[in-house]
């Protein structure tokens, strides 16, 4: 059984187009995340939901907009796509307690914007 | 800002040998460590954590050491294996529900 699972998992788009990625983990976590991994490797949180709630937003353009339907679901879309958004989009989620708690990722979305 | 930083981009193990991966943070305020292990299409994947109140928890053939003094953190690999290549992250995270990556350290082990 997929944990934290993700689609699609390659994204292909032309600029300007809107698009979007869903996510869902069936491990009963409330708190979901959207992280983004450059060419580099870097990964760096964009998004962090609690209990549908918004938590963290790391200074990301107004283009990205999550939604998180229910705790067990945190879907990004993304409008006017641009070249630079061209990357690999993690959604993870984590249990959250009285200390944190490990991160547990999907398998990514790789957007290529043309 | 906070950072979490890696002495070294890459690293060429021989098969059996052990391997060590380092890693700097610069947060003070950090509680809370996690080791990832990331292969070629796929997530990031846990391998071992560790509290501000330890500095050395093992794992199976893995041990994380944290030296708080220097705010130090390494992952030490025993005997490892060709399906030990991956890229090697470390995280941390202050007491909210943000983690944050170092750049990574690719790991290539070599038969």
């Amino acid at each position: 059984d997929t944990a934290v699972s993700q689609t699609p998992k390659y994204l292909v788009t032309q600029m300007g187009n809107d698009k979007s990625i869903k996510c869902e983990q069936n491990l009963g976590h409330d708190t979901m995340y959207w992280y983004k991994q450059d060419s580099k490797k870097f990964l760096k949180i964009m998004f962090s939901y609690n209990n549908k709630e918004l938590i963290i937003n790391e200074t990301v353009p107004n283009r990205f907009s999550p939604k998180s339907p229910d705790k067990a679901h945190l879907n990004l879309h993304i409008n006017s796509l641009e070249l630079g958004d061209s990357a690999v989009y993690f959604c993870a989620s984590s249990r959250r307690d009285t200390r944190n708690t490990e991160a547990f990722f999907g398998q990514g979305t790789r957007l290529t914007v043309v | 800002g906070e950072s979490v930083g890696l002495h070294l981009p890459t690293l060429s193990v021989q098969e059996g040998d052990n391997s060590i991966i380092n890693c700097a943070y610069s947060n003070s305020a950090s509680d809370y460590f996690i080791w990832y292990k990331q292969e070629s299409g796929k997530g990031p994947q846990f391998i071992i954590d560790i509290r501000s109140n330890m500095d050395k928890r093992q794992g199976q053939r893995v041990t994380v050491l944290l030296n708080k003094t220097v705010k130090h953190l390494s992952l030490q690999i025993a005997a490892t294996q060709p399906g030990d290549s991956a890229v090697y992250f470390c995280a941390e995270s202050g007491g909210n529900e943000k983690l944050t990556f170092g750049t990574g350290t690719r790991l290539t082990i070599i038969p």
